[in-house]
């Protein structure tokens, strides 16, 4: 089945101690990108990339790290968590053939993170 | 800049009304693509459709039904005898090819509660 796949689920941890939350596609594609939503205010972009090794900042970078070393992978990282990155962690992947921005993504079913 | 706004925050309407969801966009540019996302209490993002700015026509799948007017900048969506299942918050997003990272802009979402 195809999928993106994000872990952990939910997360609940305290300021400053490191987390990575992963995300990995079956679909063999270029893009990945991370999103955060939060109440009233949608979702916005974090980081994305447009294949190995090449990532950009989203609209919302501030306090995340990203990497991608392989073409299924794209981890997202906080190097050391606060309370105002308590929220709803979305990533997603789409493959770069076609038109740029006709693309429809695909989601993962999303990670929960509570900073306390 | 793109933006989308989504005016209704939140709608309650009782099962089999008719409801629509208002959906007003911004862009300079002359093609782009717009989406609606559902989201289900459970926390997932389901893909709707996409319809891209050369496509005028509005669109029917089952009880869904689209509206897209250019000259309004709007694309909203209506939900056809509503059923319990319908309770979701729902995104529009938009999405422009000159971008080139493939970003989707959220609108910060509307709830719908369907009411037995």
């Amino acid at each position: 089945e195809a999928q993106v796949t994000q872990n952990p689920r939910y997360l609940i941890t305290v300021t400053g101690k490191k987390l990575t939350v992963t995300c990995s596609q079956n679909m063999n594609h270029e893009y990945m990108s991370w999103y955060r939503q939060d109440p009233g205010l949608g979702l916005r972009q974090i980081y994305y990339s447009m294949n190995v090794e090449v990532t950009d900042k989203g609209d919302v970078p501030e306090g995340y790290k990203v990497s991608r070393k392989e073409k299924r992978n794209f981890p997202l990282i906080l190097e050391s968590p606060s309370p105002n990155q308590t929220s709803l962690y979305f990533c997603a992947s789409t493959e770069l053939a076609g038109t740029s921005g006709a693309n429809v993504l695909t989601f993962g079913a999303g990670s929960r993170l509570t900073v306390l | 800049a793109q933006k989308v706004t989504q005016a209704q925050t939140e709608i309650s309407v009782v099962e089999k009304e008719d409801v629509t969801l208002d959906c007003v966009y911004e862009t300079r540019d002359t093609t782009y693509y717009l989406f609606w996302y559902k989201q289900p209490p459970s926390g997932e993002l389901v893909f709707l459709i996409r319809r891209n700015s050369f496509d005028e026509q509005n669109e029917i799948s089952g009880r869904y039904s689209w509206n897209f007017q250019k000259s309004t900048s709007s694309f909203n969506f209506t939900i056809t005898a509503s059923q319990v299942v319908d309770s979701a918050v729902y995104f529009c997003a938009l999405s422009e090819p000159g971008a080139g990272s493939y970003q989707l802009t959220f609108g910060k979402g509307t709830k719908l509660s369907v009411i037995p």
